[in-house]
């Protein structure tokens, strides 16, 4: 069974740069069919896409997105990672990590999620 | 810039059938965009519902399904359960990696 698990700090200061990581088991993120997403959810809000990436480095990011966004990942560690720069009090959120199937286009596997606050 | 549009609220009674929409701020949406539905309850990561459209996802009760009405993608649940009671999200796919989540339903079961 594909099981995603989200890490990093949950706590980051205001202008600087949010790391987290998604380590993938059960499966391999090298998959053709695959890409590999994040999406947020500050508190009582909705669903928002961050950005995909697909094995072979492509990325793709939300242009509506304010922070500067960098999504990368790592074949030989099964994960892959997200950063945003120059936080502010509105990249406070739920961070989730999920498998995107390529083929019919939705997430299919999601991670826990792991809330990040921003705050000095 | 794209919005995918969703009521903010449904309620439906016990056994009942309701039907969520997603639709888009410019244009239709049709089966190219491959819509899908995701179930959330407060604290709890979403569970996929359905996809492309109208593919339930494993282990999806057969009370979901998805369809394309009008010009909105629709999410109906028929013969509503208590646990029924979440939000819902429909995501579409833009083409070009691009994905846009709607801004989520609060269904209330009462």
């Amino acid at each position: 069974q594909l099981q995603l698990q989200e890490s990093g700090p949950g706590l980051v200061k205001p202008s600087e740069t949010l790391s987290l990581t998604c380590t993938v088991s059960g499966g391999s993120i090298s998959s053709s069919s695959y890409y590999w997403g994040w999406i947020r959810q500050p508190p009582g809000k909705g669903l928002e896409w961050i950005g995909n990436i697909y094995y072979s480095g492509s990325t793709y990011y939300n242009p509506s997105l304010k922070s500067p966004v960098t999504i990368s990942v790592d074949t030989s560690k099964n994960h892959f990672s997200l950063k945003l720069s120059s936080v502010t009090a509105a990249d406070t959120a739920v961070y989730y990590c999920a498998r995107h199937d390529y083929g019919d286009s939705y997430f299919d596997y999601w991670g826990q999620g792991t809330l990040v606050t921003v705050s000095s | 810039q794209t919005v995918v549009t969703q009521e903010p609220s449904f309620s439906v009674s016990p056994g009942g059938t309701v039907t969520l929409t997603c639709g888009l701020n410019s244009g239709s949406v049709s089966t190219n965009y491959y819509p899908s539905w995701y179930q959330q309850t407060p604290g709890q990561a979403p569970r996929t519902l359905i996809y492309s459209t109208n593919t339930r996802s494993s282990g999806v009760p057969g009370r979901f399904s998805g369809s394309i009405l009008g010009n909105k993608a629709a999410l109906t649940i028929t013969g509503a359960q208590a646990d029924d009671e979440s939000d819902y999200y429909c995501v579409l796919y833009m083409g070009s990696g691009i994905s846009v989540f709607g801004g989520g339903t609060k269904l209330t079961v009462l």
